[in-house]
């Protein structure tokens, strides 16, 4: 079935560096999606890319959508701690369904 | 914006018994709703769709015997863990799609089977 593949698996970074977690499928997706769960809480989510090599941004949040369509990034220009947390990328299945990959956690030290 | 409701938050029960959860969609109506599980510092694995009126749709592995699930009406869907034992201690969330781009997800299900 269709699986998205995410790197790193962790990711600690000083406040104020940037951050990038990279999503990855061997087929070709509809669209993605990114959300954002903080310790103890539920996914929300962030934004949907739907054509190829897209771009969108939000804040110092920079999302993007391969030409291919089979990749997509998030990208956290100068993090600051209300940025902990984890980021998922995710996309639908052929039966509608949301497909979620594996996830970056992100922690800051202050 | 679209709010599911999920109750209840954490739920601690004992080996055998049964914990029913539920989802209500706010202000709007959910024809679908997912479920899903996550375990600790894991992403979130579907566990089945349940759809209003008829029957849900489980993933492969997921035994439907197991976890019951109803969608009554357009705005709750129920999640029945029956005969819990401590493996099945997880996060459940439910989710929606409220007709934007994105899905709304409930605020999760922390349960603890002892």
């Amino acid at each position: 079935g269709q699986q998205v593949m995410q790197i790193p698996q962790y990711q600690h970074v000083q406040e104020g560096e940037d951050f990038t977690t990279y999503c990855n499928s061997s087929t070709t997706l509809s669209n993605i999606q990114w959300y954002k769960q903080r310790p103890g809480g539920h996914p929300v989510f962030l934004i949907q890319l739907v054509k190829s090599g897209e771009v969108k941004k939000q804040k110092r949040l920079t999302f993007q959508f391969g030409e291919a369509k089979k990749n997509s990034s998030l990208h956290i220009t100068a993090t600051q701690t209300t940025d902990v947390g984890t980021y998922f990328c995710a996309s639908y299945s052929s039966a509608s369904k949301i497909i979620f990959g594996s996830g970056t956690r992100l922690s800051i030290r202050p | 914006g679209a709010v599911v409701s999920q109750h209840p938050s954490r739920v601690i029960c004992k080996s055998g018994t049964s914990v029913k959860i539920e989802c209500r969609s706010l202000d709007f109506q959910a024809t679908t709703m997912f479920w899903y599980r996550q375990f600790p510092k894991q992403s979130l694995m579907l566990m089945a769709t349940s759809n209003e009126g008829s029957k849900a749709t489980y993933e492969q592995g997921v035994e439907k015997d197991k976890f019951l699930i109803n969608h009554a009406s357009l705005t709750l869907s129920t999640l029945t863990v029956t005969s819990a034992h401590p493996e099945d201690s997880s996060f459940y969330i439910c989710s929606a799609r409220s007709g934007g781009d994105g899905y709304t997800f409930g605020s999760g299900t922390r349960l603890t089977v002892v």
